[in-house]
């Protein structure tokens, strides 16, 4: 069975501070893919990085970065100085290569204020 | 412009009534979803097809039914006997090009009336 968990249900904070959202996942498969999606407040979930199990590279895009770490079963999206724009909920999902689907965590809400 | 598309936007249902939310892709992927999203929370898995002709059950897919007759298509049914449809509607489908990644469409909300 496939797991993911977001601990954060709500995440509160003021522009330009930093904050890291975190995932920590469950699985048997030693193939997977881990995924983060936003969800802005028009409901659209929107793709925005893709992991496989076997690169635990980190990846930095612009603000945007992750830490992959197979020894944790984590994998924690982080942005860098933050935005009112970056208000929204972030999902993170797991797919193993054993099944036709994914599992999506419940998400947290991230706000940031002015 | 290659993408999914979902209508309506919005749609409401009278009690006792089976109302069909339209789901359909041009960028030729092999599998499609529908998942539930309820206020506050995250998504649930209602139905899947990986093949055209062939789908599977989700998580919650007790009065709900889809088809899959078309490899671009894949409506969902809320039929009567789901007895608490009001809820966000998501489609997503995923093909052997995307990586194992699935992109959503806009969503249907559904209220009921």
């Amino acid at each position: 069975a496939q797991k993911v968990t977001q601990a954060q249900t709500e995440i509160s904070v003021v522009e330009k501070e930093d904050v890291t959202l975190d995932c920590v996942y469950e699985t048997r498969d030693t193939t997977y893919y881990l995924f983060w999606y936003k969800q802005p407040p028009s409901g659209e979930l929107v793709f925005l990085i893709r992991r496989n199990s076997f690169d635990e590279q980190n990846e930095i895009s612009g603000r945007y970065s992750w830490n992959f770490q197979k020894s944790t079963s984590s994998f924690n999206f982080t942005i860098t100085a933050s935005q009112v724009v970056d208000s929204a909920v972030y999902f993170c999902a797991l797919r193993g290569t054993n099944a036709g689907k994914s599992t999506f965590g419940d998400g947290t809400t991230l706000t940031v204020k002015p | 412009d290659g993408g999914i598309t979902q209508s309506p936007k919005y749609l409401f249902r009278k009690e006792g009534q089976n109302v069909t939310l339209s789901c359909e892709q041009n960028l030729n992927h092999d599998a499609m979803y529908w998942y539930r999203q309820d206020p506050g929370q995250g998504l649930r898995l209602i139905y899947y097809s990986q093949i055209v002709n062939d789908f599977q059950k989700g998580d919650i897919a007790e009065g709900y039914s889809v088809s899959r007759e078309k490899k671009e298509s894949f409506p969902l049914t809320v039929t009567s006997a789901q007895k608490n449809p009001t809820a966000f509607y998501l489609c997503a489908s995923r093909g052997w090009d995307s990586q194992e990644t699935q992109y959503f469409g806009p969503g249907t909300r559904l209220l009921v009336l």
